[in-house]
């Protein structure tokens, strides 16, 4: 499993709450990436990072936030949650060979 | 738009059948590819991955081919078992890119 947690698991919230979900890893990796994944869309890249303090935006960016303030943690911030950020947010690390592996995901209900 | 989509959006096999899953991409440019398990309520799980350098690969029960000419990806199983009932994707990481782009999935469902 690569030795990817995320925090929490499920979590249900209201529409203009603000949300943090958690990725941890285990192996000291550079890359850490966070995934959508919604019927029809598959998994959708919203930011990624490269390094502490170093990150990029993904395909579907709008309405989220990142920070990576140490390497083995990449947090996810929706400021103001929207009914639309209803989904199933998949946190990944890349090894050195470029092989992404997967954390067991996060489901977000956002009433 | 993605570049890397799936044939077939799900595909139905006997138990103990070989299972052809299939994939094609459009960036001739894409130097790597993945092929990743999902199975219900769990994060994908790496199942195989080839290169551009390369024609075929192959695992335990699972074999990858490429074809650049027609830019086609295929992930074949063999003697399909009912663990193996879940959603497939491809994914392709474009040269120099640290981003893999994947495709919508195909649902293999395996009858006993």
């Amino acid at each position: 499993d690569a030795g990817i947690t995320q925090s929490p698991r499920h979590k249900v919230t209201e529409t203009g709450t603000p949300v943090t979900l958690r990725c941890h890893q285990t192996e000291n990796h550079r890359y850490m990436y966070w995934y959508r994944q919604d019927p029809g869309h598959g998994l959708r890249l919203i930011h990624y990072s490269y390094g502490v303090k170093d990150t990029d935006k993904g395909e579907v960016s709008d309405g989220y936030s990142v920070s990576r303030s140490k390497t083995e943690d990449f947090l996810l911030t929706l400021e103001s949650a929207t009914s639309s950020q209803t989904s199933v947010y998949f946190c990944a690390i890349m090894r050195a060979d470029e092989t992404q592996y997967f954390g067991p995901g996060t489901r977000l209900l956002v009433l | 738009g993605e570049s890397v989509g799936l044939h077939l959006p799900t595909l139905s096999v006997q138990e103990g059948d070989n299972s052809i899953i299939n994939c094609a991409y459009s960036n001739s440019a894409s130097d790597y590819f993945i092929w990743y398990k999902q199975e219900s309520g769990k994060g994908p799980q790496f199942i195989i991955d080839i290169r551009s350098n390369m024609d075929k690969r192959q695992g335990q029960r699972v074999t990858v081919l490429l074809n650049k000419t027609v830019k086609h990806l295929s992930l074949q199983i063999a003697a399909t078992q009912p663990g193996d009932s879940a959603v497939y994707f491809c994914a392709e990481i474009k040269g120099g890119s640290e981003k893999l782009v994947f495709g919508k999935g195909t649902k293999l469902t395996v009858n006993p």
